[in-house]
């Protein structure tokens, strides 16, 4: 069936860069997501990217997409305690709109 | 009111009760969703409406029923809680059920079922 992966936790340190990536399996996503919770608060979209792309860039956050290897990566530049967070990929169900299939959300740290 | 508000914020149920979990947006929303959040395994679809007066299953829909009498409410019911139902449960929204188009969500409400 289709799915999202995504490892479950990262730690970095302040001022560093953070790289958190995704897989998934169905080819005919149009748009790919990244959505960011904060501790006790619901998801809210952070960026994303259109399948006829290969990056997206917005300020300290750069989105990669390898469409051969069904592989996403959300890079976060100079990474500040703020940060942290769990960070959802997610990917639309094939032929179903906008009903989404999440990853496991990776957990990011930062250290001072 | 402002985007999406869930009642209530947390609650813990006996196993077997019935239990009704609220979610109203004023953004005119056509398509709403509820999910489970659970460690380990993200987010997962229980049920969804693209427009008001349609309901459709998702990925996890066992246990759980909706209705959707109106553009701006959602509720998601429990008939008879079972501990594995226990979970931070959140609703979202978007301008249409088709893709390109943000899901905007809820702050989520906790459940433990004992």
């Amino acid at each position: 069936g289709e799915d999202v992966e995504q490892s479950l936790f990262l730690s970095v340190r302040e001022g560093d860069s953070s790289v958190i990536n995704c897989t998934y399996t169905d080819s005919s996503s149009t748009y790919l997501y990244w959505y960011k919770q904060e501790p006790g608060a619901g998801l809210q979209l952070l960026t994303y990217i259109f399948s006829n792309m290969d990056m997206k860039q917005d300020q300290r956050l750069t989105v990669l997409l390898n469409k051969k290897d069904k592989h996403l990566s959300l890079r976060i530049a100079d990474t500040q305690t703020g940060d942290s967070a769990i960070y959802f990929c997610a990917v639309p169900r094939n032929n179903q709109g906008g009903k989404l299939i999440f990853g496991q959300g990776t957990e990011l740290s930062v250290k001072p | 009111i402002a985007g999406i508000t869930q009642a209530p914020t947390s609650q813990i149920l006996a196993a077997g009760r019935r239990m009704t979990l609220r979610c109203t947006q004023d953004m005119r929303h056509n398509a709403m969703y509820w999910y489970r959040q659970d460690l380990g395994l993200g987010l997962r679809l229980i049920h969804y409406s693209n427009t008001a007066g349609t309901t459709g299953k998702g990925e996890v829909p066992d246990g759980y029923s909706v209705s959707r009498a109106n553009t701006d409410d959602f509720p998601l019911t429990l008939a008879s809680a079972v501990p594995s139902q226990t979970s931070v449960y959140f609703c979202a929204s978007s301008d249409s059920g088709s893709a390109g188009n943000e899901q905007f969500f809820g702050p989520g409400t906790r459940l433990t079922v004992l």
